[in-house]
């Protein structure tokens, strides 16, 4: 298998503008999840799907910020309007949660470098 | 809220010594992860910890897990440069999908 796959890797932007991260899950997961890691808060989860469906969003810092699951191999998180303190490392990870309620381990994607000036 | 501490936050260690990373956390759980990041890299999963008293090795690594103490700790035998990575410890809440992260232990390894 691939992995989990994210691009871009590293996005420049101005701030004001849209940005677009994607995702694309291990196949056979069920489970994905978008992370931001910065030097001062370190990791931090915004936004848990099961089954495509959002389930708990309530890292995601504000309303600039929407994350979309449209099938079980893509999702995406969305800045719009882009800041400067938006700038940090934005990681996605898959994983498979079982009927019995266990989650195997969180696989992490590459991640993608965002640097809003 | 399930709170994850590791310490040392930095480490320098010369080749050849051991070394101990602890992770403490707040609340009762039976998942525990360690991760290794290199500088600009993701987060690579090392050892998966679901039993009170599981140890892994791999390597010059290895992982326990003490869930009464709320404690695990990840050993370094004989480091070696190649060794020298940020090392994260992730703690699965009660919640069943979230994981809460330490701040990472920076370690460098000096010949």
């Amino acid at each position: 298998d691939a992995g989990v796959i994210q691009s871009p890797r590293h996005e420049v932007t101005e701030m004001g503008q849209e940005v677009t991260l994607r995702c694309k899950p291990i196949s056979g997961h069920n489970s994905l999840f978008w992370y931001r890691q910065t030097m001062m808060r370190g990791l931090e989860l915004l936004i848990y799907f099961n089954n495509n469906v959002p389930i708990d969003d309530s890292g995601m810092p504000e309303d600039r910020f929407s994350a979309k699951m449209p099938n079980a191999s893509f999702s995406t998180l969305k800045i719009q309007p882009s800041e400067p303190r938006d700038s940090a490392v934005y990681f996605c990870a898959s994983s498979f949660l079982r009927t019995s309620g266990a989650l195997s381990e969180q696989y992490f994607g590459p991640g993608t470098r965002l640097t809003v000036t | 809220e399930l709170k994850v501490e590791q310490n040392p936050l930095f480490l320098s260690m010369q080749e050849g010594k051991n070394y101990t990373i602890y992770c403490n956390y707040s609340t009762t759980s039976d998942r525990l992860y360690w991760y290794r990041q290199d500088p600009g890299k993701s987060l690579e999963s090392l050892f998966v910890l679901l039993s009170n008293g599981a140890v892994k090795q791999e390597g010059r690594l290895m992982a326990s897990l003490d869930t009464k103490a709320r404690l695990s700790t990840l050993h370094i035998t004989a480091a070696v440069h190649d060794l020298s990575a940020t090392y994260f410890c992730a703690v699965g809440s009660n919640s069943g999908y979230a994981l809460n992260f330490g701040k990472g232990t920076s370690l460098l390894v000096t010949p």
